[in-house]
């Protein structure tokens, strides 16, 4: 089946480190791949996407690259601000008419001032 | 910059009472889905809904549950007989399926409480 798995969090980070949050798929299609964050309170925003192999999605400064030959789509920031604190949802879609899109769990990142 | 929007944004019902969420979808997408978040859980999938019928459904999705576009703006989740463990966050998306992105735009959600 399609499954997302990402790390478990919470994360917790003080200002200006670097960041990396791990997420890889399994797919039985070629799928596109999606970071989304959920700011405390509120809804779903996509943050990034890349629809094929070795696309870079990038916002934010926040980047992920489609790596197919290890099923991996990591999220990483330079510098993190206080202002990123939420949860981030590595997720998947295959595109086609089955395109719903599947999540992973969620990680909650702290970012310490 | 157009949005999904949806309503109520917090919904408080008793077990076994009739709930119906309402989203508005972006004016020109053609495809909606409903999702859920049960509090500190993943988001999953609930339903697919196109050229006014649904297109796939979760297995949670079951009888107890069905969508609607009433008319050209709104598409409604209605939940009969509401349980505890519907208590969830419903997310209304909505997608125009263009050709080089298949993104669907979020709405801010629904907390559904089930007392």
């Amino acid at each position: 089946g399609n499954s997302v798995t990402q790390m478990e969090g919470p994360v917790t980070l003080s200002e200006e480190a670097f960041l990396t949050i791990n997420c890889t798929y399994t797919a039985t299609g070629y799928p596109s791949l999606f970071w989304y964050v959920q700011y405390p309170g509120e809804g779903l925003q996509l943050l990034l996407k890349a629809t094929k192999a070795d696309d870079k999605g990038s916002n934010k400064g926040f980047e992920a690259t489609y790596r197919k030959e290890t099923t991996s789509f990591h999220l990483e920031k330079g510098s993190v601000q206080v202002s990123d604190s939420a949860v981030y949802f590595c997720a998947l879609s295959l595109m086609n008419r089955d395109d719903k899109i599947i999540f992973g769990k969620g990680t909650r990142l702290h970012i310490l001032p | 910059e157009p949005e999904v929007t949806q309503t109520p944004s917090h919904q408080v019902t008793q077990m076994g009472q009739e709930v119906i969420l309402r989203c508005v979808p972006i004016s020109n997408h053609l495809y909606f889905y409903w999702y859920r978040q049960i509090l500190g859980q993943k988001v999953e999938f609930l339903v697919s809904f196109y050229n006014n019928e649904i297109s796939e459904k979760s297995e949670i999705f079951d009888d107890q549950f069905s969508v609607e576009r009433p008319d050209g703006s709104n598409f409604t989740l209605k939940i009969r007989s509401t349980k505890l463990e519907d208590s969830a966050m419903y997310f209304c998306a909505s997608s125009g399926r263009e050709f080089s992105s298949y993104e669907q735009y979020f709405g801010p959600g629904t907390r559904l409480t089930v007392t």
